[in-house]
């Protein structure tokens, strides 16, 4: 398959170990986020999202922190297993009327067997 | 599978020629969104479609960029005169409003 990104940030983790992926974004009036997870040659796919008037937010495994003070998201993955192996975006919507997301620059993740 | 679908996923074409792809989005979506990406970067936001109607494009549609959705479903996106610029992975999105956008699988161009 092709690569998402080749000169992207990378995070290596070993297995079962937390991983934590961080990303600042640009915009103070942004009011949802959404962070996504993209294999190579993949689409993006939706992981958790976190509406701006929430700080925390936990799926299953993973936990999204927003601190709107400094315009920082992080994502956090518990466990981390091979197939968490990807590059993820963080993407933040613009509250215009067409609710386009603008999307981060992207953090490669490698979970070391 | 009821996700977004796009094809064909993968095009190589040479430089000058058309090229058309279509979306179809979920079907009870009515917002459906064209995105380009190219390698090492994040998805890029070209047009927004709400329904039938077209409601936004960006400033890196350029006017050799088409996209319709002609009756509020599918939607088709056509690249003229391509460039090897053009060369890029074009995602459709859709959803039913502010939302989780899904995602499609892309089309992956190629221009030589």
């Amino acid at each position: 398959g092709e690569s998402v990104g080749l000169h992207l940030p990378t995070l290596s983790v070993q297995e079962g170990d937390n991983s934590i992926i961080n990303c600042a974004y640009s915009n103070s009036a942004s009011d949802y986020f959404i962070w996504y997870k993209q294999e190579s040659g993949k689409g993006p796919q939706f992981i958790i999202d976190i509406r701006s008037n929430m700080d925390k937010r936990q799926g299953q495994r993973v936990t999204v922190l927003l601190n709107k003070t400094v315009k920082h998201l992080s994502l956090q993955i518990a466990a981390t297993q091979p197939g968490d192996s990807a590059v993820y975006f963080c993407a933040e919507n613009i509250p215009d009327s067409s609710y386009k997301l603008i999307f981060g620059s992207g953090t490669r993740l490698l979970v070391r067997p | 599978d009821t996700g977004v679908s796009q094809d064909p996923r993968h095009k190589i074409t040479k430089r000058g020629q058309n090229v058309t792809f279509r979306c179809d989005p979920i079907s009870e979506h009515n917002r459906l969104y064209w995105y380009r990406q190219t390698l090492g970067q994040g998805p890029e936001f070209l047009t927004y479609f709400q329904n039938e109607a077209q409601l936004e494009k960006s400033r890196l549609l350029s006017d050799r960029f088409s996209a319709e959705r002609p009756k509020g479903s599918f939607s088709t996106l056509e690249i003229q005169r391509t460039e090897q610029g053009d060369s890029a992975m074009y995602l459709c999105a859709s959803s039913p409003g502010l939302a989780e956008r899904n995602f499609g699988p892309g089309t992956r161009l190629l221009v030589l």
